[in-house]
């Protein structure tokens, strides 16, 4: 069984500060590694993922989370953020093998002031 | 465009009369699934479906039915809906190959309330 815990429900920030969203995870075999993002009043959809190779991966826009094996973590950071990404952040995981059901973090959700 | 559709996408009923929130994708994927959001405790999966005619439990599948006739179609059915049952509504779907699979694509939501 796998599991996913997101250590902040809330995360209050200013504009233009930085901003980490944690996700720590368990799990007995090799696993994929997602963040989601729900824009207010919308579905889900996918900011980045971990499948393998460099354990620093990017988004578009700006978002970027790192594989820590040692750690069992996946971060999401931003430098700078904007009031538009204000939104509830979904952190999940799926094993590489088998079964295709991914676990899903509760959710941390990110409010930025201006 | 790729997607996954979901109806309706408002819903206000009555304590013990059937619903059925439709979903369907036009992707082809095998994979597809139902999840309930809560404030406080995140998605929780309902259901979900491997492939044609294969259904299993997710994590609360108490108070609700699916079908998976058509590839692409994976309905919800609340035979007897509850007040507990107020929720917001995913569907996603997805493919095993070609990689990267496991990534999830979501539908909308479907905002339910019980009465």
């Amino acid at each position: 069984a796998q599991s996913v815990t997101q250590l902040d429900s809330q995360v209050p920030v200013f504009e233009e500060a930085p901003v980490e969203l944690r996700c720590n995870y368990s799990s007995s075999v090799s696993v994929y590694l997602f963040w989601y993002v729900q824009y207010p009043n919308q579905g889900l959809q996918l900011l980045l993922k971990y499948l393998s190779g460099s354990t620093l991966v990017e988004s578009i826009n700006g978002f970027e989370a790192e594989f820590n094996k040692s750690q069992t973590s996946f971060h999401l950071r931003k430098p700078s953020v904007h009031i538009s990404d204000t939104a509830e952040y979904f952190c999940a995981v799926s094993r590489t093998g088998g079964s295709y059901i991914p676990t899903f973090g509760r959710g941390t959700s990110l409010i930025v002031h201006p | 465009e790729a997607q996954v559709t979901q109806n309706p996408r408002y819903l206000i009923t009555v304590t013990g009369k059937k619903l059925t929130v439709t979903c369907s994708q036009n992707m082809n994927h095998e994979y597809m699934s139902w999840y309930r959001q809560d404030p406080g405790l995140g998605l929780r999966q309902i259901y979900y479906s491997m492939n044609v005619e294969v259904t299993d439990k997710g994590d609360v599948p108490e108070g609700y039915k699916v079908s998976r006739k058509e590839k692409r179609n994976f309905p919800l059915i609340l035979e007897s809906p509850s007040p507990n049952q107020t929720s917001l509504y995913f569907c996603a779907s997805s493919s095993p190959e070609p990689p990267p699979y496991n990534e999830q694509f979501f539908g909308p939501g479907t905002r339910l309330t019980v009465l």
